[in-house]
């Protein structure tokens, strides 16, 4: 089945510094992949849409230039953590569907979890 | 943005009991999808619904569509201790070119 693989799964980072996490699909092409952002005992909430070889578009309220995505190819897609924050500490999820196949359900990576100090 | 209304948003039950929760929602979606996640780890999905009024089976999991294609419904028979976790409803406008809009989860918490 579809595979989605997210790196890395864990990241401890300073204040101020900025931080990549990568999302790949492993055995399938996603023009369009999803990052979601996941605070303690809460919903999943989506941030943005990552277009490959087009700019990515953000939901209302996500910081474009704070959350940088790029999807440079049918299988990957980065979302960069800017000047990072405490308050940008969370879970952050990835998802993405087979483009060739109709219909094709929306699957999950296994998320990181960002702690910012 | 869309909102899905998911109850109920705990449930403590027996081993063996049978679960049922659902989302509704103030839009219609063309796609309903039930996910269930495991603490610390991304959602995996339990069953995907493409058309109103489908019901569809997985194993122990039963998942209808609504008519209205404002609601779902996802039932559990026979619970087991592997089926604790948060179950999520999601609904997708168009497939695959749509993020998903989340309901708040369903925990389930099973008592031995």
């Amino acid at each position: 089945g579809a595979v989605v693989s997210q790196h890395p799964s864990r990241v401890i980072c300073k204040s101020g510094t900025s931080v990549k996490i990568e999302c790949r699909s492993l055995d399938f092409q996603a023009t369009t992949m999803f990052w979601y952002r996941q605070f303690p005992k809460q919903s999943l909430m989506l941030m943005a849409t990552s277009n490959e070889g087009s700019k990515a578009t953000y939901e209302q309220g996500v910081e474009k230039d704070k959350f940088l995505i790029n999807h440079a190819s049918l299988t990957l897609s980065t979302l960069t953590v800017t000047s990072a924050h405490p308050e940008d500490s969370s879970f952050y999820i990835c998802s993405a569907a087979d483009t060739r196949k109709y219909n094709s359900p929306l699957h999950f990576g296994n998320g990181t979890r960002l702690t910012v100090t | 943005g869309q909102q899905l209304n998911q109850s109920p948003q705990s449930m403590f039950i027996q081993e063996g009991e049978d679960v049922s929760m659902n989302c509704t929602s103030s839009s219609i979606f063309n796609t309903w999808l039930w996910y269930k996640q495991d603490p610390g780890e991304g959602p995996v999905l339990l069953i995907a619904l493409y058309k109103a009024g489908e019901l569809t089976s997985n194993g122990r999991l039963t998942a209808q569509f609504g008519i209205t294609r404002k609601d779902s419904f996802l039932n559990i028979s026979a619970s087991i201790p592997s089926d604790v976790g948060i179950y999520f409803c999601a609904g997708q406008l168009s497939g695959g070119a749509d993020g998903l809009t989340f309901g708040k989860g369903t925990h389930l918490i099973i008592q031995p």
